[in-house]
């Protein structure tokens, strides 16, 4: 079945950093996902983007789905940043989410 | 308000008995899921449903049971052959092939 991993796993920012995370997936998808989970353990959505480019104020995507890769961007973080980010890939079926391992980022101020 | 209600939050089971998690959602989404997430990891799919009276079998669905007899429910029961439960469970739905919403999970704890 697909693959998703993430990079990187962990990152660690000051307050104001820009920062990239990464999403490779082993196969062509129909559906990718960003989230972000908080303290409480709910995984908010962020972006649904099976390719083009999405923006959502300070944060945006990108999946290029030809180069199977999605890229998530956040802009002058704050702490309230902190927390895990996943994709996660449609499978190849349609039938359920694949989760990478996250990125954990913390943001301190 | 629209969305997907869990419950309980929290949970507690004792050695060889079975419980179950509530899963309810209010968005006429067809498709369900139940996932579980261990501390540090990624959620791993237990089963899902894509339509009412079917449901398939995730990549963990040993130790696990679901039903799905109304399109708003799709409840999941932790059997005592599930020997490592105390975990992260969250349950999600989607309209077919399109975005996921997730339910605030129930964390289970053996005791």
């Amino acid at each position: 079945g697909i693959q998703v991993e993430q990079s990187p796993p962990d990152l660690i920012l000051q307050e104001g950093a820009n920062s990239t995370l990464r999403c490779n997936f082993s196969d062509s998808v129909n559906n990718l996902q960003w989230f972000h989970q908080n303290p409480w353990g709910q995984l908010i959505n962020l972006f649904y983007i099976p390719s083009g480019t999405k923006q959502n104020g300070r944060l945006s995507a990108t999946t290029v789905a030809t180069e199977r890769y999605s890229l998530l961007y956040i802009s002058s973080s704050q702490t309230t940043d902190s927390g895990v980010y996943f994709c996660a890939a449609l499978n190849q079926a349609g039938t359920a989410l694949i989760f990478g391992k996250g990125t954990t980022l913390s943001v301190s101020s | 308000d629209g969305g997907i209600t869990q419950s309980p939050k929290y949970l507690f089971r004792k050695e060889g008995q079975n419980v179950t998690l509530s899963c309810e959602q209010n968005l006429n989404h067809d498709a369900m899921y139940w996932y579980r997430q261990d501390p540090g990891q990624g959620l791993r799919l237990i089963y899902y449903s894509q339509i009412v009276n079917d449901f398939q079998k995730g990549d963990i669905a040993e130790g696990y049971s679901v039903s799905r007899e109304k399109k708003e429910s799709f409840p999941l029961t932790v059997t005592s052959a599930q020997k490592n439960p105390t975990a992260f469970y969250l349950c999600a739905s989607s309209w077919w092939n399109t975005e996921a919403f997730f339910g605030q999970g129930t964390r289970l704890t053996v005791v």
